[in-house]
């Protein structure tokens, strides 16, 4: 079966700091792989999708960026953090049909001081 | 612009009453619907999803949803509540505009459940 990991769980950092998120897929390949955002109160901000290694197409232009260097591994990272950039990350994955569900991770935690 | 919407951004049910969470969507193609369900400090699990024939699927934990294509809708439904159920709900739909697999998330329902 097929499994989501994100680390770390939770993330507590001072502003200027830089940011790097995992998140690995067991079980599938060559799926597609999402980042997104939730903030405090509100719905969910998909920020960046990848369809293919070293394939990242940016939704909203922000302090972050994303890399895919390898096909079941999304990384999430900032070179400095902002206040804004608090929330919880959420990593997901689908099947690469287009056509499918996605899965997500349990999530990380991210506190900007 | 396509769009799921949920109008209810809190609702409060005893526990064993019947629950109905609202979502509504716009698309001018048959839509793929989804429901998922988040508890707090988790990430979401997907309850159910529609994609085409039988309007009324059956999901996890004992939830339902119909699609109705003439009221755009696609409510989530369970004849009795448990405790267990308090969490955030989210509907989601397939985003025809974007890339292929992308969702388009309503911005949630919270459930509390009175004892």
């Amino acid at each position: 079966s097929q499994t989501i990991h994100q680390w770390p769980a939770t993330l507590v950092q001072p502003v200027g700091s830089p940011l790097s998120l995992e998140c690995t897929v067991e079980g599938t390949s060559n799926p597609n792989l999402y980042w997104y955002r939730q903030a405090a109160g509100r719905g969910l901000q998909l920020l960046f999708y990848s369809v293919g290694i070293g394939q990242i197409s940016s939704e909203v232009p922000q302090n972050l960026s994303a890399s895919r260097p390898q096909d079941r591994q999304f990384i999430l990272s900032s070179k400095k953090l902002l206040l804004s950039d608090s929330g919880f990350y959420l990593c997901a994955w689908s099947g690469s049909s287009g056509y499918n569900e996605q899965f997500f991770g349990p999530g990380t935690r991210l506190t900007v001081l | 612009a396509q769009s799921v919407t949920q109008p209810d951004i809190h609702i409060t049910v005893s526990e064993g009453a019947s629950l109905e969470l609202r979502c509504n969507y716009s698309y001018g193609a048959t839509p793929y619907l989804f429901w998922y369900v988040q508890s707090p400090g988790q990430g979401l699990q997907l309850l159910l999803k529609y994609f085409s024939g039988d309007t009324l699927v059956q999901g996890i934990k004992g939830f339902e949803a119909e699609f109705k294509r003439s009221q755009s809708s696609f409510n989530l439904r369970k004849p009795s509540v448990h405790w267990s159920d308090a969490a955030e709900y989210f509907c989601a739909g397939r985003d025809y505009g974007g890339s292929q697999g992308n969702l388009i998330f309503g911005k949630g329902t919270k459930l509390s459940v009175k004892p």
